[in-house]
This record gives structure tokens, sequence and C-alpha cells, in this order.
């Protein structure tokens, strides 16, 4: 089966612009994360999608990022307006759970992630 | 508190040696656990997971790890290390949360570094 997509996998862009990441989770799915991963530390949850509903967004800076999954499959990271602090590497994944039980229930797989630069 | 420590930021082996990447965890819950690598540029690729049951688990690549409640601990080993496992390892700890798993917990990862 396809892994999770992500787009674009870098991005150089200024303080004060926004950017806007996509993530394509593997097929049927239910849950899909979005992670921040800055430099030398492990991955932090920025927010949590069960289908098309947050589960999970209480570490999303709101003044800033937005995310949504419109239709329960593809997701958006917005940010906005970008500061030096959120250069990291995003990486979305997804899980699914006791709906399709089987191998791989309980397990999240990550994307390739996409690198994110402000100068 | 949630958390995910791992005390060793950087580890060194030669080919064909042992190696064991230690990992501590505080969780509330029942813990799920997580052992993931990440090579230079790429996402991140689990190795196993404990939920319950056999306390050693065993992964893909050679790999296990054993789950010790009364250490809270979840220890990552290998036998004989090959020069392409090097690369940033990292455990996490999370919980279901409904029908699916909810956030995981990362430690802030170990480098291995193999020396051929």
């Amino acid at each position: 089966e396809a892994g999770v997509a992500q787009s674009p996998r870098y991005k150089i862009i200024e303080k004060r612009q926004s950017v806007a990441f996509w993530c394509n989770p593997i097929s049927g799915h239910a849950t899909l994360y979005w992670y921040q991963q800055i430099l030398g530390q492990g991955p932090k949850l920025l927010i949590q999608f069960q289908n098309n509903g947050v589960v999970d967004d209480s570490q999303l800076p709101k003044d800033r990022f937005s995310a949504e999954r419109l239709k329960g499959v593809d997701s958006t990271l917005k940010i906005q307006p970008a500061k030096l602090e959120d250069s990291a590497v995003y990486l979305c994944a997804s899980s699914h759970g006791r709906q399709n039980p089987g191998p791989g229930i309980y397990e999240q797989y990550f994307g390739p992630g996409t690198r994110l630069t402000v100068t | 508190a949630q958390s995910v420590t791992q005390p060793d930021i950087h580890i060194t082996v030669s080919e064909g040696a042992s190696l064991e990447l230690r990992c501590n965890y505080s969780y509330g819950a029942t813990p799920y656990l997580f052992w993931y690598v990440q090579s230079p540029g790429q996402g991140l690729q689990l190795l196993l997971k404990y939920f319950s049951g056999d306390t050693l688990v065993q992964g893909i690549k050679g790999f296990e790890a054993e789950f010790k409640r009364s250490q809270s601990s979840f220890n990552l080993r290998k036998p004989s290390v090959h020069w392409s496992d090097a690369a940033e390892y990292f455990c996490a700890v999370g919980a279901r949360r409904g029908s699916t798993l909810g956030r995981l917990y990362f430690g802030r990862g170990t480098q291995l570094t193999v020396w051929p």
C-alpha cells in the first residue's frame, strides 16, 4: 500500500510570511496527526483528527497555526504569520483503529516530512 | 505528566558489536510503547511496539526491546550492529484514545554512529 504523502518536501520563507503543508494519509486511515520536530528534539503533536473532526489540538499555537481535514481524507496545515522559531520538520502520520482491526492497528505511520526554514 | 527520557544523546559502536539504547517513561495510563528509527531526510519508521503480553518484543531489522514495568523502561537491543543501522532512534509512549491511538510522546532521540 502507498505510504503517507506530504508536500512540499522543503520550504524556505521569510518571517511574517504564510505557508501551507499538505498531507495525504494511507487509504482508509481514519486518524491523521500533525507533529512538529525541531532540530535536536523528538516530534511533538500539534493536532490530531479523527475523520474530519479534531480530537486533540491542545498544543497547537492557534494564534498562528491552523489545520483542516474537510473531507476526512487529506489535510492542510497552515502557519500565518511564520516566526523564526517555526523552523522545523512538520511530520504527518496516520493510523487506523478498532474499526479496521488487523496488522498495524494502533500504530502511527509517518510521512517523509516537510522541512521548513524561516529566515 | 507524560514524558520519555532517552539519557544517551549520542552512542558510537563498532560494526558487529552489541547495542542497547535506553528509554525510561512516565505515563499515567497503561502505556503503549514504541521505538522508531529516522534516517537523515526521512520520516519515522516503526521498529517495534509493545501493548501487552510478552514483555520481550521482536521487531524489524533484528531489533528487540524489553518492557520492564518496575523500572518504567523499554530498552532497545540488537546483538550485532550493521553499518546501515546508523540513524537516530526515538522511543515513544502513548495510549488508546477511543477507537484509535492518541498522541505519542517522544524522547529527544539517540543518534547512533557505527564505526566500520
